[in-house]
């Protein structure tokens, strides 16, 4: 069964600076990988799906890239907003399944 | 707008059974790809079935047998029941609905607690 890791399991990050998330496969699955958001309470937020196309409204500050095994979510200038944490989620094989996240929090 | 509703959630014992409902409204659920995904407390995503449009199920082994996906089309709503619950089985179940031509979700509801414990 495929395997997915993201690391950090957190990133301190200061508003305003860059901040780029890692998921790793442990099979190759092309570009069949998404991301969400989740804040503490809410629901997953879908951000980024086939690897580097955004969901609908979300903002162009999030940005996808990668395929085969490696896989990067960058946030080119966070905002309050974006302080949650963040799990990739692949669909290249059966079952769906999600990565064990990472936490973005305020330095 | 799209929205999704869960309920049903709650407190059970182990070996009990419970369904939850999720209410859809903005979209159809006979048309789209329904899932449901579950969260267990301070832990991350694990996903737990999903329904095709054309009525075709899949569940994650861990609840194989045990969880039963559905749908009602005339009142819009997905269903999950839950058989022989188990201590493991404690989390918020989130529904969602699929994208179409990719099994990502880009809708969610709001999720409801299931807490298995005697």
């Amino acid at each position: 069964e495929i395997v997915m890791t993201q690391s950090p399991a957190t990133l301190s990050v200061s508003p305003g600076e860059r901040a780029t998330l890692s998921c790793r496969a442990s099979e190759t699955i092309g570009t069949k990988l998404a991301w969400y958001q989740q804040k503490p309470g809410q629901a997953p937020r879908l951000l980024i799906y086939g690897a580097s196309t955004r969901a609908t409204h979300i903002p162009a500050r999030f940005t996808g890239s990668g395929s085969g095994t490696e896989f990067t979510l960058t946030i080119s200038s966070l905002q309050s907003e974006d302080f949650a944490v963040y799990y990739c989620q692949q669909y290249y094989y059966w079952p769906p399944a999600f990565g064990p996240g990472t936490k973005v929090d305020i330095q | 707008e799209v929205q999704l509703v869960e309920s049903g959630g709650g407190l059970i014992q182990p070996g009990g059974s419970l369904r939850l409902s999720c209410a859809a409204s903005g979209f159809s659920v006979a048309t789209n790809f329904m899932t449901w995904v579950r969260q267990a407390p301070g832990k991350g995503l694990e996903w737990v079935s999903i329904i095709y449009d054309e009525g075709s199920t899949y569940y994650a082994d861990s609840v194989k047998g045990r969880f039963t996906i559905s749908r009602d089309n005339s009142n819009n709503t997905l269903y999950l029941q839950m058989n022989s619950v188990r201590a493991e089985d404690t989390a918020v179940y989130y529904c969602a609905r699929g994208l179409v031509g990719v099994t990502a979700f880009d809708s969610w509801g709001q999720g409801t607690l299931v807490t298995v414990s005697s």
